[in-house]
């Protein structure tokens, strides 16, 4: 099955700075790579998506480029502000008609101190 | 709210008891999935169905777990005789179907917390 990493395990940043997360996956299939965000005690937020017939998507201040060639895509945060402390998770899938299971990384801290 | 509910937020039971958790979708999503968080983890795939009928299940899913879907809308999962570690958070996410073309974004709903003491 499907195999997803993600890095750094915690990130703290300055209110204002950028934050960079990075994930690998090793299906070559997979073919839809949605991120979340989760704060303590809910469940998890889609924040941005891209498929793999795109190679950068943006949304506002964030945006996520992927590399198909070298299985990884990331996750940047421009002017980041305290309110995007949270859990952000990436995800590899299969999209297929008979349905798609998320493999998801890790997760990532992401601290903003302001 | 239109979001994926989820009841109840936390469960607290004694090993070796049943419990059994209720989620009901965003509106004419007809597909839904239960996944298993632990701490520090991501979500782990549990199970989905497309309407009524259950089409996958992850080797975690033990004997002891089931999950339905009888009417196409809202889902149960239960756990029989459980132990300590079942301990985790249930979440549960649906998606609308369209075939290959078609988003396919899961939604997650707030999620169950289960203690098992």
């Amino acid at each position: 099955g499907e195999n997803v990493e993600q890095h750094p395990s915690t990130l703290s940043v300055q209110e204002g700075d950028s934050a960079v997360i990075k994930c690998t996956y090793s299906d070559s299939a997979s073919n839809y790579f949605p991120w979340y965000k989760q704060e303590l005690g809910k469940g998890p937020q889609l924040i941005i998506d891209i498929r793999s017939n795109v190679g950068e998507k943006k949304d506002q201040r964030i945006a996520v480029t992927l590399n198909k060639t070298a299985k990884h895509f990331s996750l940047h945060i421009t002017e980041t502000q305290p309110e995007d402390s949270a859990v952000y998770f990436c995800a590899a899938s299969m999209l297929a008609l008979a349905g798609n299971q998320f493999y998801f990384g890790t997760g990532t801290s992401l601290t903003v101190i302001p | 709210d239109t979001g994926v509910s989820q009841d109840p937020r936390h469960k607290i039971t004694k090993r070796g008891q049943n419990v059994t958790f209720r989620c009901d979708p965003i509106s004419e999503h007809n597909r839904l999935y239960w996944y298993r968080q632990t701490l520090g983890q991501g979500p782990e795939f549990l199970t989905y169905f497309q309407n009524e009928a259950q089409l996958e299940k992850s080797r975690l899913l033990s004997d002891r777990f089931s999950a339905e879907r009888p009417k196409g809308s809202f889902s149960t999962l239960e756990i029989q005789r459980t132990e300590q570690g079942d301990s985790a958070m249930y979440l549960c996410a649906s998606s609308p179907h369209g075939g290959l073309s078609a988003q396919e974004t899961q939604y997650f709903g707030p999620g169950t917390r289960l203690l098992v003491l």
